[in-house]
């Protein structure tokens, strides 16, 4: 397996835009997570699924983010609009039970 | 949840043995002791995980006492690559539950 897969690795962004980001969990993986981390704030998470359901997003900020799991292969956190302080690198990861969690690459977002 | 207590920061020389301790004084009978290692610019990443006694890997060792209010991770002979961000995390075994992150354990390792 290629490990989980997030897309894009870097993304830049005007304040106001909508930002998408992607993520390919580890095939069989049954539960999602979304991390946020900053210098300041560290490694945030922000919402995470099982077996493709939202369990818990009491870390998303505030209404303007958004996440969804359409399939077991594919989720997506959306942004809209976009703010600087947004600005952080996002990590998505997945597992199995608790066999510990395997993460991306993360996305490096910066919203000018 | 139970939550974790860790060093924030540790410095050690190459070739040391490094001990890193992690306090979890509510650990429920089904949580696992997990330790996960981050470098800059990645994502963390698993290292180890144990209930109870000690297990060993390619990477490192995992000390985990009868109590289970604590644990060590243990990396033998240190090299610069091994400066990283270390976090102790506790997890059901039932799985479906949240995994939150503390601030970790800074470790620097000096040439």
């Amino acid at each position: 397996d290629a490990g989980v897969i997030q897309s894009p690795r870097h993304e830049v962004t005007e304040m106001g835009q909508e930002v998408t980001l992607r993520c390919k969990p580890i095939s069989g993986h049954n539960s999602l997570f979304w991390y946020r981390q900053t210098m300041m704030r560290g490694l945030e998470l922000l919402i995470y699924f099982n077996n493709n359901v939202p369990i818990d997003d009491s870390g998303m900020p505030e209404d303007r983010f958004s996440a969804k799991m359409p399939n077991a292969s594919f989720s997506t956190l959306k942004i809209q609009p976009s703010e600087p302080r947004d600005s952080a690198v996002y990590f998505c990861a997945s597992s199995l039970r608790d066999r510990g969690a395997f993460f991306g690459q993360g996305t490096r977002l910066t919203v000018v | 949840l139970a939550k974790t207590t860790q060093p924030i920061s540790m410095d050690s020389y190459e070739g040391q043995e490094v001990n890193i301790t992690c306090s979890h004084n509510n650990i429920a009978t089904n949580d696992y002791i997990t330790w996960y290692q981050q470098f800059p610019s990645q994502g963390p990443r698993f290292i180890i995980q144990g209930y109870k006694t000690k297990v060993t890997n390619e990477v490192a060792s995992l000390f985990i006492p009868a109590d289970r209010k604590s644990s060590t991770l243990s990396l033998p002979r240190v090299s610069l690559s091994d400066t990283a961000v270390y976090y102790c995390l506790v997890e059901s075994n039932f799985g479906n539950e949240k995994l939150t992150f503390g601030t970790g354990t800074r470790l620097t390792i000096i040439p």
